[in-house]
C-alpha cells in the first residue's frame, strides 16, 4: 500500500496570509491526525478526524482548522499566520485510533 | 498539561553497544508507542505495546510496557550507524488524543 502522503513539502508564507496543507492517509484508513512539531515545543496534537468528524482538539487557537472529506483524505487550514508558526506539520494515519503512520510533512515558513 | 518525560534526551554510542531509554507519564496510560524520526521525515513506528508489563520486540528493538502504566522502555541491542535519529514515546492518556514524549537523539559514534 502506498503511504501517507502530504502536499506541499514545503512552503513559504507572509505573516497574516492563510494556507492550507493536504493530507492523503493509506487505503483504508478512516483515522487522520495532525501535529505540529517545532524545535522547542516538540510534537503537538493539533485535531483528529474519523469519517468526516473531528474526534479530538488539542490545545491550539482557532485560527487553526480542518476537515476530513468522504475519501478520508484531509485539510488543515491555518488562517492569519503569525511568525510562530513555522514548524513542520505532520500527518498520521491508522485504521484504529492507536497504531498511527505518519506522512513525511509539511514544512511551513512564515516570513 | 500531561507530558511524557523521555530520558535520556540525547546520547552518543559507540557502534555495537546497546542503548537503554525510557519514557514516565504522570497519569496512567492504556497503550505505548515507540516511534523513530530521522532528518527530513515523519516519525516511523517501530512497536505498540498494549497490556501492562508486556515486553515485545522488532528486530534489534525491545520496548516494555511499565507494570504501573506510567512509564515504558526502549532497549536497542548491538547499534548501528543506522540506528541514528530521535526516539519517541507516545500514547493516548485519553480516548484519542495523543501525547508524545520529548525524545531522545541518538548519535552513534562508527
Amino acid at each position: 500500500k502506498a503511504g501517507v502522503t502530504q502536499t506541499p513539502r514545503y512552503l513559504i508564507k507572509t505573516r497574516g496570509q492563510q494556507v492550507t496543507l493536504s493530507c492523503s492517509p493509506i487505503s483504508g484508513h478512516r483515522s487522520v491526525s495532525w501535529y505540529q512539531q517545532t524545535p522547542g515545543q516538540g510534537l503537538q496534537f493539533l485535531f483528529e478526524y474519523f469519517s468526516e468528524t473531528q474526534r479530538n482538539k488539542g490545545n491550539f487557537p482557532g485560527r487553526f482548522s480542518g476537515r476530513q472529506f468522504s475519501n478520508s483524505r484531509s485539510e488543515m487550514n491555518v488562517s492569519t499566520l503569525e511568525l510562530g508558526d513555522s514548524a513542520l506539520y505532520l500527518c498520521a494515519s491508522s485504521e484504529s485510533s492507536y497504531e498511527q503512520y505518519f506522512g513525511p510533512g509539511t514544512r511551513l515558513t512564515v516570513t | 498539561g500531561q507530558q511524557l518525560n523521555q530520558s535520556p534526551q540525547s546520547m552518543f554510542i559507540q557502534e555495537g553497544e546497546d542503548v537503554s531509554m525510557n519514557c514516565t507519564s504522570s497519569s496512567i496510560f492504556n497503550t505505548w508507542l515507540w516511534y523513530k524520526q530521522e532528518p527530513g521525515e515523519g516519525p516511523v513506528l517501530l512497536i505498540a505495546l498494549y497490556k501492562a508489563g508486556e515486553l515485545t520486540s522488532n528486530g534489534r528493538l525491545t520496548a516494555q510496557f511499565g507494570i504501573t502504566r506510567k512509564d515504558s522502555f526502549l532497549n536497542i541491542s548491538a547499534s548501528i550507524p543506522s540506528d541514528v535519529g530521535i526516539y519517541f514515546c507516545a500514547g493516548p492518556p485519553g480516548t484519542y488524543k495523543y501525547i508524545f514524549g520529548t525524545g531522545t537523539r541518538l548519535k552513534v559514534l562508527a
